[in-house]
Order: C-alpha cells, then structure tokens, then sequence
C-alpha cells in the first residue's frame, strides 16, 4: 500500500525551529518529486515546498524562502522540511505529497506556533 | 501567481442531485489542474488529475472539465459519502496554487 507518514509537528516558540519528517512506503521513493503544503482553517491550503527526485532542484513559496529547507534521503525514503525563524502565521496541519499534483497524502502533522 | 477562485463557497444538496463546482484561473491553465475531495480530520483524496482525468477506483459519477480559465467538477447523482469539502489545485506554474474549497453539505 502506497503511504505517506508525517512526523515531527508541535508546539514551538516564535522565533523557534522544527523539522518534519515524511516516511514513504509502497512505491519507488527515489522515482518520484515530492511535496510540501499547509493547511488552516483561515487561509485554507497552501502551497510550501516541493523536491525533485534527486534533489535537483527545490522550489518554494515566498512566505517561506530562506527560513525553510526541504530535502530527501533517498536511502531512507524519507522527505524532510526543515522550518527556522517560525512565526505564528506558520501554524498550520503540513502535509507531504507525492508529485506536485499531490496523488497522495499523508495523514498530516500539526505545528503551533505559540509563546 | 495563478489564482484561483472556486464558487460556489457552500451548497446545499440532497442525495441523488447532480452538483458542480467551478474554479477560475487568473491565467491560462492547459494541463495541470486536479481536483479533491476532503473530509473532516482527514487528509484530502485526489479525484481528478489533469483536468479530466479520474483516479483509479473513483467513482465515474465524478467527472471534470474544462480549459484556458474555466474548470468544473461534476457529481452526477449524490450519494451519502460524498458530502465533503472539494477544492482544486494548480500546478503548471509556481506557486502552485489551491481554490478556497467548497464545503458540500446535506439540505
């Protein structure tokens, strides 16, 4: 079965860090790009990151550019979003996707950003 | 940036109705425009890719079309399980970009 697993949301102080995890099961990790969005009740689904499949390139939203990193390990399967300088408007359910248009999901991980 | 706006917000349906819900490009889209379907706590389901075509094991009362600006989805005949939230998403040109959803409920 084709799987996505988020891990690594919580809660963390403006200003803070975080690293999400994406563990891939099922398919060919190393064979597809890969994908970073968020979602709020506010602002709805957003658009964060996405990833080539041999890290080729790395694509990301204003919002987010210089203070979040993605990357992958192939080795492992795994997708990673690295977020830095982590503001309230960050908070959000994050999810990663496979491929851009996003054919599969994962069940999310939620972030709160909160003193 | 594409935007995309997706109307209606809400609709009001019952079981057997036929539904559909539009999103607008702000620029011309040819190819890469999917559509999903999401529940509450849950993470969304894609139902469309490409426009128009379904995912495999979707229903075919589900369908999608469209082109340049303009792209629909379609529920033929409503059944219980569909009442959800929908929304599209663009990805041909980044930012990829989501419609605002459209929550489907039960009149």
């Amino acid at each position: 079965e084709v799987q996505l697993l988020e891990s690594g949301g919580g809660l963390v102080q403006p200003g803070g860090s975080l690293r999400l995890s994406c563990a891939a099961s099922g398919f060919t990790f190393s064979n597809y790009r890969m994908t970073w969005v968020r979602q709020t009740p506010g602002r709805g689904l957003e658009w964060v990151s996405s990833i080539g499949e041999n890290s080729g390139y790395t694509y990301y939203a204003d919002s987010v550019k210089g203070r979040f990193t993605i990357s992958r390990d192939n080795s492992r399967s795994a997708l990673f979003l690295q977020m830095n300088s982590l503001r309230a408007e960050d908070a959000a359910v994050y999810y990663c996707g496979r491929f851009h248009g996003m054919d599969v999901w994962g069940q999310g991980t939620t972030v709160t950003v909160s003193s | 940036d594409i935007q995309m706006t997706q109307s209606p917000s809400a609709i009001s349906a019952s079981v057997g109705d036929r539904v559909t819900i539009t999103c607008r490009a702000s620029q011309g889209i040819t190819k890469y425009l999917a559509w999903f379907q999401q529940k509450p706590g849950k993470a969304p389901i894609r139902l469309i890719s490409t426009i128009s075509s379904l995912e495999n094991g979707d229903p075919s009362r589900f369908s999608g079309t469209g082109s340049g600006t303009e792209f629909s989805l379609t529920i033929s005949s409503l059944q219980p399980e569909d009442f959800a939230t929908y929304f599209c998403l663009q990805h041909e040109s980044l930012p990829y970009t989501f419609g605002q959803g459209t929550r489907l409920e039960v009149k």
